[in-house]
């Protein structure tokens, strides 16, 4: 089965500054790669997915998340975060046609963004 | 609105209490799951359905059961409640077929077990 790593549990920035998450999976064949974000209080939103092609993909808000196949990882970017990016991220992947297997996610960060 | 809701929002009960979490979603999905969240243990599965009548366990069933009886309802059970499945609770659902689409996530039980 497939599993997730996302390297920071807690991560501390300020406002305008550049962010990086970090996310490897570890399955041999081809994933479907998602993020995921939890504000406060809130249910899970979608911020960006990939599926095939082009392994830079933008999502909502600024987000990005670029997949590195040799790499196992699909970490997520964006390059000016503001003070209501504070939510949590939680990386997720699904095996294409093993839906049964619904999203494995990692253990997800807590971003925290100061003014 | 498509959307996919939970009821109830927040729940207290005690060790033993039978409680359903209902769970609907109005797109016709063929997929639905059940999540749970924890502190530092992000999300897990604990059951899915393919479809109508067809349910099976995810990475942490124990404790729980699911039906399916209809296409738009999926409610998780618990029989006998106990402190550690004190959680946060998410289901899910999804349209099946040869490519995977986005899950889109109901807003959240919160359950407390005393």
């Amino acid at each position: 089965a497939q599993s997730v790593s996302q390297h920071n549990h807690h991560v501390i920035l300020s406002e305008a500054a550049s962010l990086e998450l970090g996310c490897n999976y570890s399955y041999g064949g081809t994933v479907n790669l998602f993020w995921y974000v939890q504000y406060p209080g809130q249910h899970l939103q979608l911020l960006l997915k990939y599926f095939s092609g082009d392994p830079l993909v933008k999502g909502i808000k600024g987000f990005e998340a670029e997949f590195i196949k040799s790499k196992f990882s699909f970490n997520l970017r964006k390059p000016s975060v503001q003070w209501s990016d504070t939510a949590e991220y939680f990386c997720a992947v699904n095996v294409p046609g093993g839906g049964a297997d619904g999203l494995t996610f990692g253990k997800g960060t807590h971003l925290i963004i100061q003014p | 609105e498509a959307q996919v809701t939970q009821n109830p929002r927040y729940l207290i009960t005690v060790t033993g209490k039978k409680l359903t979490v209902t769970c609907s979603q109005n797109m016709n999905h063929e997929y639905m799951s059940w999540y749970r969240q924890d502190p530092g243990l992000g999300l897990r599965q604990i059951y899915y359905s393919m479809n109508v009548e067809v349910t099976d366990k995810g990475d942490v069933p124990e404790g729980y059961k699911v039906s399916r009886k209809e296409k738009r309802n999926f409610p998780l059970i618990l029989e006998s409640p106990s402190p550690n499945q004190t959680s946060l609770y998410f289901c899910a659902s999804t349209s099946s077929g040869s490519s995977y689409n986005e899950q889109f996530f109901g807003p959240g039980t919160r359950l407390t077990v005393l």
